[in-house]
């Protein structure tokens, strides 16, 4: 079945390093893999997202890689911010529901 | 644009009786999903409304139920309140720009506290 794991499930870094979080799926006719940011209190906001016939993207501090083959993907945050802090979540789309990771708690210290 | 709205923010029940979500998704957009989020399971998908048909349905029993009118906004109801059933709900919006090109968008979400 479909089927997300997400590591680590805590993350802590210093202001400025980076942060790396990595996602492994099961569904191989999965084509969209979204990350989602959730702070305390507020809803899941999209941060980015890759498809299929992408292998990477990134967005100013974020990038995101996907590996068909191996079925992993990664989020990696750059130069990592206190405002950074948050629970971030991995997803994959199988059929018409999005599938999600158990979440990582980021902590950014300052 | 305004984002997906969900109304109420807070409610809180007892066990037994019955609730029901509301959420509008952003404009334009015909499809709306709903989530249930907990500690314990995390993001858990219930189910999918698309031009005001249920498309897919997640593992859930029957007392959760939802619909989509025809202006895209849904409700979804659960039926005989159990203690387990406290969690964030949430209702994404879904902007389908063409082939690959489906983008998930989650409003606040609606806490819910069974008593």
């Amino acid at each position: 079945g479909e089927n997300v794991e997400q590591h680590p499930s805590t993350l802590s870094v210093q202001e400025g390093d980076s942060a790396v979080i990595k996602c492994t799926y099961s569904d191989s006719a999965s084509n969209y893999f979204p990350w989602y940011k959730q702070e305390l209190g507020k809803g899941p906001q999209l941060i980015i997202d890759i498809r299929s016939n992408v292998g990477e993207k990134k967005d100013q501090r974020i990038a995101v890689t996907l590996n068909k083959t191996a079925k992993h993907f990664s989020l990696h945050i750059t130069e990592t911010q206190p405002e950074d802090s948050a629970v971030y979540f991995c997803a994959q789309r199988g059929g018409n529901k999005l599938v999600f990771g158990a979440g990582t708690i980021l902590r950014v210290k300052s | 644009k305004a984002g997906v709205t969900q109304t109420p923010r807070y409610l809180i029940k007892t066990r037994g009786q019955q609730v029901t979500l509301s959420c509008s998704p952003i404009s334009g957009h015909r499809s709306v999903s709903w989530y249930q989020q907990t500690p314990g399971q995390g993001l858990q998908f219930l189910f999918e409304y698309f031009s005001e048909t249920q498309r897919n349905k997640g593992n859930f029993p029957g007392r959760f139920s939802g619909r989509q009118f025809s202006n895209s906004r849904s409700e979804m109801n659960v039926s005989t309140l159990e203690l387990g059933d406290s969690a964030l709900y949430l209702c994404a919006s879904t902007h389908r720009g063409g082939v690959l090109q489906e983008t998930q968008y989650f409003g606040p979400g609606t806490r819910l506290l069974v008593l």
